[in-house]
């Protein structure tokens, strides 16, 4: 069992459907990471988080450190938000190293 | 911006040559980090860099080394490339220590090894 869990695999949408990505972790954190791929392989940090809820623009994330899950939502979905969508913990405090999940494919159509 | 960038976006090799992979960052970062990304696997950790001429394995360091004479700049190395190191591979780099730094990716350097 991998220590980092997404969840679906892949995911297709229509635009403008709101759009959930699940993320499970079994180790301690101090943070999680949301991560963007878009095809082609450049990646970029979307948000880090240690409790709580972060939005930016139609992206909205949330972690609860009890159940050790978090969720990547997407309002209003738009064919640019097609990408793999990765989660990453990091595992201490002093560290930048991270653990990741497989990714999460999205597609939204027009 | 930060910016880090890798020296080839592909790259085809046959199985025993000797391969470089280089990354470079812009902002002073004292973090620079090597994965490998492959299907259903995700990304993993072959080797970071705290400070220059420092190294440390990641979770997959068998097969590589790597070099940071500079401090902008962090190569990976594959001694004897084999059929089963084809992949994408990824440097990124972070600021400082702790995990709250986020990391930059490079657009990363598709391997294939024949």
């Amino acid at each position: 069992k991998n220590e980092v869990e997404q969840s679906p695999q892949n995911l297709t949408a229509q635009e403008g459907e709101f759009i959930t990505i699940n993320c499970s972790y079994s180790v301690g954190i101090s943070a999680l990471h949301w991560l963007q791929q878009h095809p082609g392989g450049g990646i970029v940090s979307l948000f880090m988080l240690s409790s709580g809820k972060k939005k930016h623009g139609r992206l909205i994330a949330t972690i609860n450190i009890q159940e050790k899950h978090s969720s990547l939502h997407i309002t209003a979905s738009h064919p640019r938000d097609s990408a793999v969508y990765i989660c990453a913990a990091s595992s201490g405090y002093n560290t930048d190293k991270l653990i990741f999940g497989t990714g999460t494919r999205l597609q939204v159509f027009p | 911006d930060v910016k880090v960038t890798q020296s080839s976006r592909y790259l085809v090799k046959r199985t025993g040559e000797k391969v470089f992979l280089e990354c470079v960052q812009d902002m002073d970062h004292e973090n620079m980090f090597w994965y490998r990304q492959d299907p259903g696997l995700g990304l993993r950790l072959i080797y970071f860099s705290y400070d220059v001429k420092m190294k440390e394995k990641g979770d997959i360091p068998e097969g590589y080394s790597v070099s940071r004479e500079k401090k902008e700049r962090f190569s990976l190395i594959l001694e004897s490339a084999s059929t089963n190191q084809t992949s994408m591979y990824l440097c990124a780099s972070s600021f400082g220590t702790g995990s709250f730094n986020e990391q930059f990716f490079g657009p990363g350097t598709r391997l294939t090894v024949l």
